[in-house]
């Protein structure tokens, strides 16, 4: 079964400072991969995905992920974070059986970014 | 374009009692999901609709839930009789037809959720 795993609750950065946040995978298949932020009284918002191609995946507000198959990992980062970058953050895989978007989510990560 | 609107935001209610969530999805999104996130855990997969036809129905946890999509537009979840448990925040989402090609059609699009508190 498709599963994901967010090993940190909370990740704490001071400002200016590089960010990473854990994710890895268990898919059969290729993985369709995606990251989700969620900032408070908001709906979950769509921040980059790796379906295929190069392994460094660019998106919204700055952020990155790196794909790396051999540790089935999916690392989200940003090379210098902002304190409105303070939010929680989802780590997802295509669950893709009959081709739809059934999204399989971790626990979530919370990021607190201290000035 | 407008995004996805879900109602109400917050719902308190007794346990045995009935709540109803509502959510609208983009205009001519015919996926629409819905999750649960509960107690700080995982999000959850409730339910896959394609237009008005329940596409999967898996993770629905038990038979005082309810989905429909009359008309293929917007959604409701009905909870009858709410427990304890079931109180979190439930998410519904949406996205284009696949023949919209992967690109688009990849990506959910959430709303803010509705959070139901069962006391």
């Amino acid at each position: 079964a498709q599963s994901v795993a967010q090993p940190e609750d909370q990740v704490n950065v001071a400002e200016g400072n590089p960010l990473t946040v854990k994710c890895t995978y268990s898919v059969s298949g290729n993985p369709y991969l995606f990251w989700y932020v969620q900032y408070p009284n908001r709906g979950l918002q769509f921040l980059l995905k790796y379906i295929t191609g190069d392994n460094l995946v660019k998106g919204s507000y700055g952020f990155e992920a790196e794909f790396n198959k051999s540790q089935t990992s999916f690392h989200l980062k940003k090379p210098s974070a902002l304190v409105s970058d303070s939010a929680l953050y989802f780590c997802a895989v295509r669950d893709g059986i009959g081709g739809y978007n059934k999204l399989i989510f971790g626990a979530g990560t919370r990021l607190a970014v201290h000035p | 374009e407008a995004g996805v609107t879900q109602f109400p935001s917050h719902s308190v209610i007794e346990k045995g009692q009935t709540v109803t969530l509502r959510c609208d999805p983009i205009s001519g999104h015919d996926n629409l999901y819905w999750y649960r996130r509960v107690m700080g855990k995982e999000i959850k997969f409730l339910l896959h609709f394609v237009k008005e036809s329940k596409q999967d129905e898996s993770g629905m946890p038990n038979n005082r839930f309810l989905a429909e999509r009359t008309g293929g537009t917007y959604s409701t979840l009905k909870v009858q009789p709410a427990e304890l448990e079931d109180s979190g925040v439930y998410f519904c989402a949406s996205s284009q037809d696949l023949r919209a090609g992967p690109r688009r059609a990849n990506v959910l699009t959430f709303g803010a959720g509705s959070r139901l508190t069962v006391l």
